[in-house]
């Protein structure tokens, strides 16, 4: 069974670096057959794309955020991080991990982490 | 960019159909993807590719895709149905979600 779970901090101060880490179980990151996806959705709304990373360390991201994000993988440890720059309040919300397998469906999610963004 | 457009919410009376849909230009070219998602859980797919369910979604799931508009149908709806819904393709290498629709079972 492959599980995902979010860490990192649930509180960061405006301005500052939003980092997030992906660890997975039940999977290899290095198997090389999947994508490794973060996406987020604030209280009340939608969910929001924010990038994803082959085990290659090949990148896509939403390119409204593209300027602010950096997606990595450490396979050694088999997990994948999100860091997100010039933080704001409006990048508050619950965050999630997931694998993205064939037709780039999101076959499994971690259970998501609330981060939130005050000072 | 691409857009997907949701209906922001759709009711059905216990044990009757509903229709959920997502408009998307060309949409009937994509592989488009739904997702239920419950209260403070995350969300879990629904059907795959237009019309196909994983293993563990009953049968009173499924899908269409044609032209402009994507279709997710729920038969004989349950109060277990009762949650929010979300479309989902891939345009070029950015994934896209749909705004989301509020099922209410009445």
């Amino acid at each position: 069974q492959v599980r995902l779970q979010e860490s990192g901090p649930g509180l960061v101060k405006p301005s500052q670096t939003l980092s997030l880490t992906c660890i997975v179980s039940g999977d290899y990151i290095s198997s090389g057959s999947y994508f490794w996806s973060w996406i987020r959705q604030p209280a009340g709304k939608g969910l929001e794309w924010i990038g994803r990373i082959f085990s290659s360390g090949s990148t896509n991201y939403n390119p409204s955020l593209r300027s602010r994000v950096t997606i990595s993988v450490d396979t050694s440890k088999n997990q994948f991080s999100l860091n997100l720059t010039s933080t704001t309040a409006a990048d508050t919300a619950v965050y999630y991990c997931a694998r993205e397998g064939s037709s780039s469906r999101i076959e499994y999610w971690g259970q998501g982490i609330l981060v939130t963004v005050s000072s | 960019s691409y857009e997907l457009t949701q209906p922001l919410s759709v009711s059905v009376a216990l044990g009757q159909t509903a229709t959920i849909t997502c408009g998307g230009y060309n949409i009937g070219t994509k592989n488009v993807h739904w997702y239920q998602q419950q209260p403070g859980q995350a969300p879990v797919l629904v059907i795959y590719r237009d019309n196909n369910r994983p293993s563990g979604i009953p049968e009173r799931f499924s899908g269409s895709n044609s032209r402009n508009t994507a279709t997710l149908t729920i038969s004989r709806a349950q109060a277990g149905d009762e949650a929010d819904y979300y479309c989902q393709v891939t345009d070029g290498f950015t994934v896209v979600f749909g705004g989301g629709t509020k099922l209410t079972v009445l």
